[in-house]
């Protein structure tokens, strides 16, 4: 059981805008920075949004990232094949003192 | 390009301690937080803990009693220890670069390393 909350599966067409939603509490994404992190079959997890809305260098401006009160959302515009893959939110937690993640996101491109 | 190289046994039996070892290759070992990761088969991330250079640590409060991360800063590395591992401990460990202590701010990994215990 993951302390922050993502629907397990997300679809979408090529071209298509989606969004990925993270439930958290005031212990983490209210009072905290929120993480995404895309994860390949087989690969390492790849930072994609960190401080809830900044892209790191290379990181395309299709990925954004905003966060609401306990919620935090992840976007990606102009869907392609090659996003395919698992995405996980992260928050530092103030009660545990920790990072905690979200379960997991598996997105398909249909 | 900062890399991350990690190694160590992949195969344990029960109440074995797993060892884990991390390099660092191609930039600063000082400033940062050297942390691990774990995620079990088909499943999700969890943090294991953190260490800095000066060997200040952190750890899940879930896994402290079984955790020692320690660093080598003359050979640019750190290691990863959990005693009495279980079938739960299976799973793909990653080491990982932190910029800021405890934040989940990781931009550069290591490949990961399964480890499986089985009797």
């Amino acid at each position: 059981q993951s302390v922050l909350t993502q629907p397990p599966s997300a679809s979408g067409t090529p071209g298509q805008r989606v969004t990925i939603s993270c439930s958290g509490s005031s212990s983490n994404i209210e009072s905290n920075y929120v993480y995404w992190y895309q994860q390949l079959p087989g690969t390492a997890p790849k930072l994609l949004i960190y401080r809830n809305n900044q892209r790191p260098s290379g990181v395309p401006d299709r990925f954004s990232g905003s966060k609401s009160g306990t919620s935090a959302s992840l976007a990606i515009s102009g869907l392609r094949s090659e996003d395919e893959a698992d995405y996980y939110c992260a928050a530092w937690d103030d009660s545990l003192s920790g990072p905690v993640f979200g379960g997991g996101t598996k997105l398909t491109v249909l | 390009q900062v890399q991350l190289q990690q190694w160590g046994a992949g195969l344990l039996k029960p109440s074995e301690t797993l060892s884990l070892t991390c390099a660092v290759y191609g930039g600063s070992f000082s400033g940062y937080y050297w942390t691990w990761i774990r995620q079990p088969p088909g499943k999700g991330l969890e943090w294991i803990g953190e260490i800095n250079h000066s060997g200040s640590t952190n750890y899940n409060p879930s896994l402290k009693s079984r955790v020692n991360i320690s660093i080598d800063t003359s050979k640019n590395q750190f290691s990863l220890k959990l005693s009495s591992v279980t079938a739960a401990d299976t799973a793909v460990y990653y080491c990982a670069r932190g910029s800021v202590p405890g934040t989940p701010f990781w931009v550069a990994w290591g490949q990961g390393t399964l480890v499986t215990v089985s009797s």
